[in-house]
């Protein structure tokens, strides 16, 4: 199975603040790679896919990067929407796997 | 608009069986794979099961196989997980989820194992 890692579980950050938050796998992915953004008490909500293609209707501060193993998720501008837990997951094969999920909280 | 609303949650004994459901709309349904995630209480994203636009490849976690059976039923476009066997360590929301990179997830369907 690959094994997803994401740094930092959680951070404290201001609004207008530039966040990034990365995601590791534990073997070659190649793109296969998607973000999520959950709000408490709701669905996870699609991102990102293949590491860096925006989801229909999501605001351009967000952008995703990376190929391989390494991979990132950039917001550019924080603010109050955007307070939640974000999560990647690897599709390049099953199980389907996730990072154990980025807190992002008011500072 | 894309939908997909779980129905079939319940509070259930251990060892108990349980039939989950989605129903979807706003896509071709047919045309796509499946899957199903759960999260337990103030925990992280877990892949369930996986089955193919037509059904013929189908995959399941460890900690279900054996005891879930996911089906499809493309003429009434519906997803559905059959759980047997349902212990504690099953309680949590069940997500009905579009494609292999969940570009749609459903509200979710909340499973408690408990006596």
């Amino acid at each position: 199975d690959i094994q997803m890692t994401q740094s930092p579980s959680s951070l404290s950050a201001s609004v207008g603040d530039r966040v990034t938050i990365t995601c590791r796998a534990s073997q070659g992915i190649m793109n296969y790679l998607a973000w999520f953004q959950q709000k408490p008490g709701k669905a996870p909500k699609s991102l990102i896919y293949a590491a860096s293609s925006l989801q229909s209707g999501v605001p351009s501060k967000f952008s995703g990067s990376g190929f391989g193993t390494d991979f990132t998720l950039t917001i550019s501008s924080l603010q109050p929407e955007d307070f939640a837990t974000y999560y990647c997951q690897q599709y390049k094969s099953y199980p389907l796997t996730f990072g154990g999920g980025t807190k992002v909280e008011i500072k | 608009e894309v939908q997909l609303v779980e129905s079939g949650g319940d509070l259930v004994q251990p060892g108990g069986s349980l039939r989950l459901s989605c129903a979807a709309s706003g896509f071709t349904f047919s045309s796509y794979s499946m899957n199903w995630v759960r999260q337990a209480p103030g925990k992280g994203l877990e892949w369930v099961s996986y089955i193919s636009s037509s059904s013929t490849t189908i995959y399941y976690a460890d900690s279900v196989k054996g005891r879930f059976t996911i089906s499809r039923d493309n003429a009434k476009n519906s997803l559905y997980l059959q759980m047997h066997s349902l212990r504690a360590e099953d309680s949590a929301v069940y997500y009905c989820v579009k494609g292999a990179f969940g570009d749609y997830w459903g509200q979710g369907t909340l499973v408690t194992v408990s006596s």
